[in-house]
């Protein structure tokens, strides 16, 4: 079955314990985001990646690192976790090509983060 | 950056009725593509329906269309013949064509739809 998976689905933290949310997908995508989705602000794409090692900032990047060493995983990664990045976490994969009619973003299930 | 507005926050709609869903977008670039998303309590994100900028013709998926204006920078969705299983919030997406992967998302409509 094509998918994205995240883990954790949940997780809940404290302020300052690095952590580590994973992204895998089984569809052979060269692109995958991550986004972070808040009351009232909709979904704001955080990093993407267009291809192993080609990474670059969405609009919201101050905290967060990524890697993409591999084509399959996208890890998000919170080095020093604050209060303001409690949230819920997507990430998405898609295939290269604008012009690609499947050129459709597949997003995982969610990683609901809160850090106290 | 590109913008992306929905102003309507909440919407209601009586089943089997039809509902329009209003998005619009600020951006200086001729060749884009637009999204509606829905999000179920689920939290699941599903794709509902996609318009490419260059072409004219609006898009439809079965119950649901666009009225794409581009000169307007407008973009809703109006949903027919609505089934209690379209409640949801819906978000209007912005990819750019040629550079990147970067998407811009509206802050969402919630969509009730009374029985």
């Amino acid at each position: 079955e094509a998918q994205v998976t995240q883990n954790p689905r949940y997780l809940i933290t404290v302020t300052g314990k690095k952590l580590t949310v994973t992204c895998s997908q089984n569809m052979n995508h060269e692109y995958m985001s991550w986004y972070r989705q808040d009351p009232g602000l909709g979904l704001r794409q955080i990093y993407y990646s267009m291809n192993v090692e080609v990474t670059d900032k969405g609009d919201v990047p101050e905290g967060y690192k990524v890697s993409r060493k591999e084509k399959r995983n996208f890890p998000l990664i919170l080095e020093s976790p604050s209060p303001n990045q409690t949230s819920l976490y997507f990430c998405a994969s898609s295939l290269r090509g604008a012009r690609l009619v499947t050129d459709t973003q597949y997003f995982g299930p969610g990683t609901r983060l809160t850090v106290l | 950056a590109q913008t992306v507005t929905q102003s309507q926050p909440e919407m209601s709609v009586q089943e089997a009725e039809t509902v329009t869903l209003s998005c619009t977008y600020d951006t200086s670039e001729s060749d884009y593509y637009l999204f509606w998303y829905k999000q179920p309590p689920s939290r699941q994100m599903i794709l509902v329906i996609r318009q490419e900028a260059y072409k004219q013709q609006n898009a439809t998926e079965n119950r649901f269309s666009v009225n794409f204006q581009k000169a307007a920078k407008s973009f809703s969705l109006k949903i027919s013949d609505s089934q209690l299983g379209d409640a949801a919030m819906y978000f209007c997406a912005y990819r750019r064509a040629n550079t990147g992967n970067q998407f811009y998302f509206g802050t969402g409509t919630s969509l009730t739809v009374i029985p």
